[in-house]
């Protein structure tokens, strides 16, 4: 099947600890984006890769750090982790990096629930 | 930066009946898209509609670009149009960065 793959889909943990989810997809797209849903299912960006680069980097804690071995792969990982990190992370991927004049549709992978404990 | 509202935030339908949701946003766009996050947290993309109307089968979108909103027709609701509608929108030389609103969330009932 042609997908974003996410693994695990859930985590649990404890405050402190380190952890990392990963990212799969296999649509041939060249971006990958790292988005957060908070308890109030508010979705934002946190960061975006194209073609291993990093393009797109918000306000994001330096305990988190994402790594793209290759364009199919974004993986992010959290140091450090705190009760506040508890969330659902969604992986993403799109065609390219979004030219004003092009269609770039983002496809979301299931998510990963994260619990600090 | 961009400001994207949804409205309603909460609907409640029977089965069978008719809903319009919408999308304002205060800014030109250059991607809007809309998402349907079912009850298992699932996120999954209804339509890409920067402009124009489009149709899916019970679901269709509209998009006036000059007006700066969007609206999403669900017909004959069924309970497994149950969850989370999204609007977002892509900005200006912001790349894939989609901007989601605060979404409707939607219950039916059988």
């Amino acid at each position: 099947d042609t997908a974003v793959s996410q693994t695990p889909k859930y985590l649990v943990t404890q405050m402190g600890n380190d952890k990392s989810i990963k990212c799969e997809q296999n649509l041939g797209h060249d971006t990958m984006y790292w988005y957060k849903q908070d308890s109030k299912k508010f979705l934002k960006i946190m960061f975006s890769y194209n073609n291993k680069e990093l393009i797109i980097n918000e306000t994001v804690p330096n305990r988190f750090s994402p790594k793209s071995p290759d364009k199919a792969h974004l993986n992010l990982h959290i140091n450090s982790l705190e009760l506040g990190d508890s969330a659902v992370y969604f992986c993403a991927s799109s065609p390219d990096r979004g030219r004003p004049s092009g269609a770039n549709v983002l496809t979301f992978g299931a998510g990963s629930r994260l619990t600090v404990l | 930066g961009i400001q994207v509202e949804q409205s309603p935030p909460d609907l409640i339908l029977q089965e069978g009946a008719n809903s319009t949701l919408r999308c304002n946003f205060s800014d030109s766009v250059n991607n809007l898209q809309w998402f349907h996050q079912n009850p298992w947290g699932q996120l999954i993309n209804l339509f890409y509609i920067p402009s124009g109307t489009k149709q899916n089968g019970r679901l269709s979108a509209t998009t006036v670009a000059t007006e700066r909103y969007s609206l999403l027709y669900i017909s004959s609701s069924q309970t497994t149009d149950s969850g989370v509608y999204f609007c977002a929108v892509v900005y200006g030389n912001q790349g894939g960065k989609l901007i989601f609103g605060q979404g409707t969330e939607l219950s039916v009932k059988p």
